[in-house]
């Protein structure tokens, strides 16, 4: 039972163009949602965050989008870049400081 | 603060083994937590501990895995007898946590990649 879903395995991108990396949560109780990067023979880290008083927070090339009704965000990185390659993973906040995350996203930016 | 450091990154052994992987969190952290990386499932949350007890258990796959964290520094996961399909990423995050959403953002050790033959 996923509560949080992240249907596209992989997403390949010009180099310069825009990267959209899609999530779907279940629970409507949760109201803080988080986006790790994970490069190869690393461990995930924290890339932005967005709580659900909010529809889009920014940061820099990244942005998060919110739609509380469809239960769905996404990460728009505005223009990609070869060293964003990497899995992108959305997380949801639970109870007990707990982090639900989805099964990621491959992204893969190509020169 | 060098981040949260996990030993051994690599380990290789043969079913039926015992297996102990180890994480230091960063200091001042309160959560410790360990996931499990698979191609199938992606980031599982095995369990996670609040001021050195254990709080969440229910991802653990079954009696063979255990963990401990006997004190702030310290924690261990335990796979005895290991199996095959335990083969996968191990890792460890340790937060603040506190009642500000934003002190949940985990910080992710580099984890320990187990094969099982």
């Amino acid at each position: 039972d996923q509560q949080v879903k992240q249907n596209s395995p992989s997403l390949s991108v010009q180099e310069g163009r825009i990267s959209i990396l899609n999530c779907d949560y279940t629970n409507s109780m949760f109201d803080y949602f988080l986006w790790y990067k994970k490069y190869p023979a690393e461990g995930p880290t924290f890339l932005i965050s967005i709580s659900s008083i909010k529809d889009k927070n920014e940061d820099g090339r990244f942005t998060v989008f919110l739609n509380k009704s469809a239960k769905h965000l996404s990460l728009h990185i505005v223009p990609s870049q070869p060293g964003d390659s990497a899995v992108y993973f959305c997380a949801a906040l639970s109870e007990g400081g707990k982090l639900i995350f989805g099964q990621g996203t491959e992204l893969s930016v190509k020169p | 603060d060098a981040g949260v450091i996990q030993s051994p990154r690599h380990e290789v052994t043969e079913m039926g083994q015992e297996v102990t992987l180890r994480c230091k969190p960063i200091s001042g952290h309160d959560y410790l937590f360990w996931y499990r990386q698979t191609m199938m499932r992606g980031l599982e949350l095995l369990i996670y501990f609040n001021n050195n007890v254990p709080i969440d258990d229910s991802g653990m796959p079954e009696d063979r895995f255990s963990a401990k964290m006997p004190n702030a520094s310290f924690s261990t996961l335990k796979i005895q007898p290991s199996e095959p399909r335990d083969s996968a990423v191990y890792f460890c995050a340790s937060s603040l946590g506190s009642g500000r959403a934003s002190d949940n953002e985990q910080f992710f050790g580099p984890g320990t990649r187990l094969t099982v033959l």
